[in-house]
């Protein structure tokens, strides 16, 4: 059954901490992406990645890293630079990156909660 | 910059009544539009994907409707069902450097 898989479903980072947050596809997808949801707004992007080996910062970068060194992984660190990482996280990922039909698939989320 | 905005944030309807859910955008070089479904606590799931080139896509109930000149989408879900409640968001691939750019969504609310 094919799609992408996000986990944990929610995680809770103590201040100060670092926490990896895991994104997994079997959709032979070529392109990743990672979203941050907040309440009454849209969503952000973060990082992206068009390639395997290959990432770029999306519009909010600050605070996040990321890998790509496998085609159908693409984990998200949130470090403690990130001042506000509560949030709701998604991952998407697409075939490719600038088709007319290219279409974005979205995993179930992680929610993030700071203690 | 590509702003996405829908109108309205919240909407409440009694079920059977056909549902009119409105998507704006500023900059009509989008390369195509896609709706999406969320339910709560959830990720989102495709609904509709239109190109830049099509006028409309359908599929069941749902009809999407794409005007690119006045920055302006409609998703049509016909004869609405409880089960149709959910955040519906709207987003636009961007022609210049091909990111999401994603609207705030509307809730919608189908009472039995």
């Amino acid at each position: 059954d094919g799609g992408i898989t996000q986990s944990p479903k929610y995680l809770f980072r103590k201040e100060g901490q670092n926490v990896t947050l895991s994104c997994e596809q079997n959709l032979n997808h070529d392109a990743m992406y990672w979203y941050r949801q907040d309440p009454g707004q849209g969503l952000r992007l973060i990082y992206y990645s068009q390639i395997v080996n290959d990432f770029q910062k999306g519009d909010i970068a600050e605070g996040y890293s990321v890998s790509r060194e496998k085609k159908e992984s693409f984990p998200l660190t949130v470090t403690s630079a990130q001042k506000n990482p509560t949030a709701f996280y998604l991952c998407a990922s697409s075939i490719d990156w600038d088709r007319l039909n290219t279409e974005a698939f979205f995993g179930q989320g992680t929610r993030l909660t700071v203690v | 910059k590509q702003e996405v905005t829908q109108i309205p944030a919240a909407l409440s309807v009694p079920e059977g009544e056909n549902l009119v859910l409105n998507c704006s955008f500023t900059d009509s070089a989008i390369y195509n539009l896609q709706w999406f479904r969320q339910d709560p606590g959830k990720g989102l799931t495709s609904l509709l994907l239109i190109q830049s080139s099509q006028r409309e896509q359908t599929s069941g109930r749902l009809n999407a409707s794409l005007d690119k000149s006045s920055g302006r989408s409609t998703l049509y879900i016909a004869a609405s069902q409880p089960g149709d409640s959910a955040t519906y968001l709207c987003a636009v691939r961007r022609r210049y450097d091909y990111k999401l750019s994603f609207g705030a969504g509307t809730t919608v609310t189908v009472r039995a």
